[in-house]
């Protein structure tokens, strides 16, 4: 098993420009989440997805947008980037809806800068 | 909203001594996890556990639900034990979301 892909892995971006972080899991996980790292603060949730169909906010949604069409994917949209947004992504799955009830398994992380 | 809250933050410890990193947390839950994420910044599950104690190889975990406490312990340490630790609990039981531990920096040194 592949566990959790995340892609790509380092990406610079212009204020303004929009990119997309893949995130695919092949562990047929109903829970898929996207968090970012910042310097002295914890991993902070961004969206997160119960099932295909299925997204909701986290605690810091803003600039941020997602969709999941598919068990497998759960792609996170920059819609315009800005300096605020470097950051280092991590996207996570879990087998239950419920986090905290199954083992997390974590992609590599994408670091992301904007200029 | 839970505050989970860790220590020390940072922790230097010679090869071999017994380490322990702490994770508080304010608001009632039924498990919580412990993660270890490496210098190369990978993160890796490395105990979710809701009661007790849980023991994988020199790491053992322990909680105590009813203190809203939670602890991560090392024995005999080794350099390649040298990570950041993080606890990640519920903001409030039964939630489909996790609350981490700003987490703790461990350095074991030959």
């Amino acid at each position: 098993n592949a566990g959790v892909t995340q892609t790509p892995k380092f990406q610079v971006l212009k204020t303004g420009q929009s990119m997309t972080l893949q995130c695919a899991q092949d562990m047929n996980h109903e829970y898929m989440s996207w968090y970012r790292q910042d310097p002295g603060m914890g991993l902070r949730l961004i969206h997160y997805s119960v099932g295909a169909g299925i997204t909701d906010q986290g605690e810091v949604p803003n600039g941020y947008n997602v969709s999941r069409s598919t068990t497998e994917d759960f792609p996170l949209r920059l819609l315009s980037a800005a300096p605020s947004q470097t950051s280092v992504y991590f996207c996570a799955s879990s087998y239950s809806r419920y986090p905290n009830t199954g083992e997390l398994f974590f992609g590599e992380g994408s670091r992301l800068t904007v200029l | 909203k839970n505050e989970v809250e860790q220590s020390p933050q940072n922790l230097t410890a010679q090869e071999g001594e017994f380490i322990t990193i702490n994770c508080s947390y304010s608001v009632g839950i039924s498990a919580l996890h412990w993660l270890q994420q490496h210098p190369g910044g990978g993160i890796v599950s490395l105990f979710m556990l809701s009661s007790g104690k849980k023991k994988h190889g020199r790491l053992i975990a322990t909680i105590n639900i009813q203190e809203k406490h939670s602890s991560l312990h090392i024995t005999a340490s080794h350099p390649r034990d040298s990570a950041v630790y993080i606890c990640a609990a519920p903001p409030q039981g039964g939630s489909e979301k996790l609350v981490f531990g700003k987490g703790t920096k461990l350095t074991v040194n030959p």
